[in-house]
């Protein structure tokens, strides 16, 4: 395992309902990302955080918002999504945000399908 | 724009012959490039990378990477596939301009029949 975890693993949901992805990492790392990852589709980078401070957000709609409380945690809350927000979410957490050499683990992600 | 293209969405190789898989971008720049490695129900993991230096990068598991410059390619390889190699395979770019930007292609499946 990489030492990053997230919850849940699997996740239905109406559009109207309102949920939230949990990712944690055990790494001592200072940065985290989400990302989207759909079927034959490039990831999608929706969010990256640094230090806790939100450093990047790729145009992302609004009923994706995402939370880190501190540097071992982020969170995606969702609320009335469309079903082609299906897919698999992706955290990622890097030792910095800002040195460009840095690898990203990933965790296992969270598969969310919206009726 | 900003792009990465993994043109073959499937690659097949019998075991013990070599694999390529193909990764050209389009960003701004000398970016930093990874590959990173999927295996089924699990997250990505990092193969290799590539900063600086030696054109020919060697990573994790055999395999290894070679960048070039002129066709803005970095094509993962490795000698000898093996079935476990079996999994969906991706290149990433990370423009020097901007660290907190990730270009990912969209992946190939490389299935290595024994």
């Amino acid at each position: 395992e990489t030492g990053v975890t997230q919850t849940p693993r699997h996740l239905v949901m109406g559009m109207t309902n309102k949920k939230s992805l949990k990712c944690e990492q055990h790494l001592g790392h200072n940065a985290m990302y989400w990302y989207k990852q759909s079927a034959k589709k490039p990831l999608e980078l929706m969010f990256v955080y640094s230090l806790e401070e939100r450093v990047e957000n790729n145009s992302v709609p609004s009923r994706f918002s995402p939370e880190c409380p501190n540097s071992s945690h982020l969170f995606l809350h969702l609320h009335t999504l469309q079903p082609e927000d299906s897919a698999l979410y992706l955290c990622a957490s890097s030792p910095t945000g800002g040195k460009g050499t840095d690898t990203q683990y990933f965790g296992p992600g969270t598969r969310l399908t919206v009726l | 724009a900003q792009s990465v293209a993994q043109p073959e969405d499937q690659v097949n190789v019998a075991e013990g012959n070599p694999l390529t898989v193909k990764c050209t971008y389009s960003v701004s720049g000398n970016p930093y490039l990874f590959w990173y490695v999927q295996y089924p129900n699990r997250g990505l993991q990092f193969l290799l990378k590539y900063i600086t230096g030696d054109n020919l990068v060697k990573g994790s598991y055999g395999f290894e990477a070679e960048f070039n410059k002129s066709q803005t390619s970095f094509h993962l390889k490795k000698p000898s596939a093996l079935v476990s190699d079996s999994a969906l395979y991706f290149c990433a770019v990370r423009p020097l301009y901007n660290f907190n930007k990730f270009y990912f292609g969209s992946g190939t499946k490389l299935n290595v029949k024994p």
